[in-house]
């Protein structure tokens, strides 16, 4: 079964950049099928995609944030990260890794556990 | 891009009601809609996809229907179990998009 487990920081700077990983276990992440997405949820707001990955390096951004955020992938160490640079206490959220199948335009499932992080001086 | 808006934003049934939430796409989307549940504290959770198709495990009291802007998620009857924030997706094209949520608590 398919898990998905995010780590990081649990407080970042403002302008400086928030760097999280997410562990894929339980199945492979170089799966020509699965995509890998990124999606953010502000503390009693709804949620945001962020942007997903390929295991073959191909990246999708929600246009709100490209100018911002850069997704990659390890296949060695079955983990795929997100960058999201020069960071505000807008960008304070609970962060969730998370997969989809067959296309990058597709639902979500399975989801990480989350992560908060902090936006704060 | 396409917005979805959700309506009602919150609502307040009985246990054992029928309860029904929309969610309304500025454009049609065919049926590329998803349902998710999120319980207080909790991760969302898959529901329904493509509009109608309930994920595997899912209770039968849920459903979906709907195709092009028009979509709606009905609990048949209301458990206390069900008390969350119910979201929609959108997954025709870029970006994928979420609707703001319906909260569902129990009278």
């Amino acid at each position: 079964q398919l898990q998905l487990q995010e780590s990081g920081p649990g407080l970042v700077k403002p302008s400086e950049t928030l760097s999280l990983t997410c562990t894929v276990s339980g199945g492979s992440i170089s799966s020509s099928s699965h995509f890998w997405g990124w999606i953010r949820q502000p503390p009693g707001m709804a949620l945001e995609w962020i942007g997903s990955i390929h295991y073959s390096g191909s990246t999708y951004y929600n246009p709100s944030l490209r100018s911002r955020v850069t997704i990659s992938v390890d296949t060695s160490k079955s983990q795929f990260s997100v960058k999201l640079t020069y960071v505000t206490a807008a960008d304070t959220a609970v962060y969730y890794c998370a997969g989809s199948r067959w296309s990058p335009w597709n639902w979500f499932d399975p989801w990480g556990q989350g992560t908060l992080v902090t936006v704060s001086s | 891009d396409i917005q979805m808006t959700q309506s009602p934003s919150s609502l307040s049934a009985s246990v054992g009601d029928r309860i029904t939430i929309s969610c309304r796409a500025s454009q049609g989307i065919s049926n590329f809609l998803a349902w998710y549940q999120q319980k207080p504290g909790r991760v969302p959770k898959l529901l329904i996809y493509a509009a109608s198709t309930l994920q595997s495990g899912v209770p039968s009291r849920f459903s979906g229907s709907g195709s092009g802007t028009d979509f709606t998620l009905t609990i048949s009857t209301l458990q206390p179990e069900d008390v969350a924030t119910y979201y929609c997706q959108k997954y025709n094209s870029a970006p994928l998009t979420f609707g703001l949520g319906t909260k569902v608590e129990i009278k």
